[in-house]
This record gives C-alpha cells, structure tokens and sequence, in this order.
C-alpha cells in the first residue's frame, strides 16, 4: 500500500504558484521522499526528492516539515504544459525491497 | 541522450494469444524496471533487474509473465496466454540505483488492449 495521501485533484491559474501537499505520516527516518509527474499518454518523468531538507531545482521547489510526515511540491509559476498528474512517493528501503510505492496522485489542472 | 525506448507502443491481441513488449533502457544504467500501471492508477512494479539479476519479482504474476535481461541490457516482457485483465500500460523505467537515492527514467510505455 502506498505510505502517502494526496488530494485527487487541484486547479491553479497559469503564472501563479501551485502548492502540492502530501502526507507521509509513516514515513521511516531513512526513506526518501520523491515526486514524479505524468503528463498524460506519456511515461512519468522524475521532478525532485528530499531526505530533510528543502530542496530546489530547474523544476520545482520541495519543502519537508521538520518532524518529516508532510511535504509540498511547489511549482513557482506554473503553464499550460504543467498539467498532469504528480506523484508524492515515499521510496521503501529495506535490503533487495526497495522500491517506489505509488498511489494514486494528484491531477493538476493549469488554467489559461 | 536517447532516453528509455519501449515498443511497441501500442498493442492489440485477443484474449490466450501470446504478447511480448521490448525495452531498451539508458545507457548505463545497471538497474531496470518494469511496471504495469491500469488506468487511473499509480505503476504497480513487476519486476526489478541489477545487472541481469532478477533481484525483486514478487509481484510478477509468474504463471503467465515472464520477464529477461539477457547481458544486462535490453529486457522482455512476455504475456502467454494473455487476459481481459491484462489490458493496462507497461512501462519500463532504468536507474543508476546508487542504493539510498534512485532516480528512475521512464519510457513512453506499451499501451496494450486484449480482447
């Protein structure tokens, strides 16, 4: 089962910022958080990850709360081609079982 | 930088026949993926490769799936015989797989219907 919870859907006006929350209440002290998107009929594409700290890059800005059960993905001005599904994923490590947990994400809506 | 190839990209067959999809992941990449995602859902992992190990395939179905990385590089998907439930997106994703931080890179996926 996936160890996060996102809301299934959000909208946000071309330009603006769109704040992206998820909750990992269970998360362990030595699993990652990763956010990938998928733009649809495509394969998804990887955005950022974070262990504690805020992290940014070209793509996104990743904050992680202090205690680590919640984290927003921000995309500071959001387009058109933005629009996508993004997925919160806490990355399961424990020995030959590591892997990505997905669920079932949040649908982004960019509008004109 | 060629990203992870996948083809077909689409595939349509009737229920019992037999299905293959191909997968040629980045270059280097020691670690490969392949996932079946069903529609509205999140991927779903089948099987992981390091190398030409089949290291995790707990969730391969494996009276009917079968999988190879033969030399550690490009890899196969086999469905026979497949079924109506079959039908979903198979993607295959490649990785560096530096233990504790793992990016993965996703192909385009094979969207199959079976009938």
């Amino acid at each position: 089962d996936a160890k996060t919870t996102q809301p299934p859907s959000m909208d946000c006006a071309e330009g603006r910022a769109a704040n992206l929350p998820c909750n990992h209440s269970t998360i362990s002290g030595n699993e990652y958080v990763y956010w990938y998107r998928q733009i649809h009929s495509q394969g998804p594409q990887y955005i950022i990850h974070g262990l504690k700290n805020n992290e940014t890059n070209e793509m996104a800005s990743l904050i992680i709360t202090e205690d680590r059960k919640s984290s927003t993905l921000i995309l500071p001005h959001a387009t058109l081609r933005d629009t996508a599904v993004y997925y919160c994923i806490v990355r399961v490590n424990a020995g030959n079982n590591r892997k990505l947990i997905w669920g079932l994400g949040t649908s982004l809506a960019v509008n004109p | 930088e060629a990203g992870v190839v996948q083809s077909p990209r689409y595939k349509i067959i009737e229920k019992k026949q037999p299905v293959a999809f191909w997968c040629n992941p980045i270059s280097g990449h020691n670690t490969l993926y392949w996932y079946r995602q069903n529609l509205g859902q999140g991927p779903e992992l089948l099987i992981r490769y390091e190398n030409e190990e089949a290291v995790d395939d707990s969730q391969l179905p494996k009276d009917r799936f079968s999988a190879e990385r033969l030399k550690g590089v490009d890899s196969t998907l086999k469905i026979q015989p497949a079924e109506l439930g079959d039908s979903a997106v198979y993607l295959c994703a490649s990785s560096l797989d530096r233990r504790t931080e793992d990016i993965q890179y996703f192909g385009a996926g094979t969207r199959l219907s079976v009938l």
